[in-house]
């Protein structure tokens, strides 16, 4: 069974549109983080939330907003799409937030998204 | 800024090989060097990290890490087909051990 449940799979929305990107943890992890992997590039740190609090924001564009309604819940909001939003985007969690050593991920299987 | 460089881009070994996949960081302020497997459709999965220079090894797999040449290398004894994926080097740094810095990834593929 998969701890790390994300919704949807696939995602095709049009250029201008606002999307939510679903994730729920199962893992009783205290930390949760979105990356984004785009195509040719490497996986990038969107976002770190520790006890639903956000702790680091990399992300250049107001456009994603990080919502955690629970503890085990950290969905992402994306206004405003543009075509170069699509990407997979990976929820991950780990126990605590790394402290004076990287804690290890649990990826989930990621949503893929594609703006037209 | 940290970047993370790794070689080959794609390997295609048949099985029983023993696989050699590379990784160069850009700051010898890292802490932890991690790799991660990475299945066609799947999130990475977490394979071996190691902080200290010198090797570990679990099962299969053993991780060689050179500080003082910013190097690190991910060794698979034995490989089978089940191996074949992308193998990502990720590394955090000191005073942000919650942000890791990844790699483009090796694609493995190990032929029956």
């Amino acid at each position: 069974d998969p701890k790390i449940i994300q919704k949807p799979k696939y995602l095709v929305a049009v250029t201008g549109s606002e999307k939510i990107l679903i994730c729920e943890q199962y893992l009783g992890h205290n930390a949760m983080y979105w990356y984004r992997q785009s195509a040719k590039k490497p996986l990038e740190f969107m976002f770190s939330y520790s006890y639903q609090k956000l702790m680091d924001n990399q992300t250049a564009s107001s456009r994603f907003q990080p919502q955690s309604s629970k503890k085990n819940h950290l969905d992402l909001q994306i206004t405003a799409l543009k075509p170069d939003d699509s990407a997979t985007y990976f929820c991950a969690s780990s126990q605590q937030l790394g402290g004076r050593s990287a804690e290890t991920l649990y990826f989930g299987s990621g949503t893929r998204l594609t703006v037209l | 800024q940290e970047k993370v460089q790794q070689s080959p881009e794609s390997l295609i070994v048949p099985e029983g090989a023993m696989v050699s996949l590379n990784c160069s960081f850009s700051d010898s302020a890292s802490q932890s060097i991690w790799w991660y497997q990475q299945h066609p459709g799947k999130g990475p999965k977490a394979l071996i990290s190691i902080f200290s220079n010198g090797n570990k090894k679990e099962g299969r797999l053993t991780v060689y890490l050179n500080r003082a040449s910013l190097h690190v290398s991910l060794h698979i004894k034995d490989s089978q087909p089940s191996d074949s994926a992308v193998y990502l080097c990720a590394v955090s740094y000191v005073g942000d051990n919650s942000k890791l810095i990844w790699g483009l990834g090796t694609s493995l593929v190990v032929n029956p």
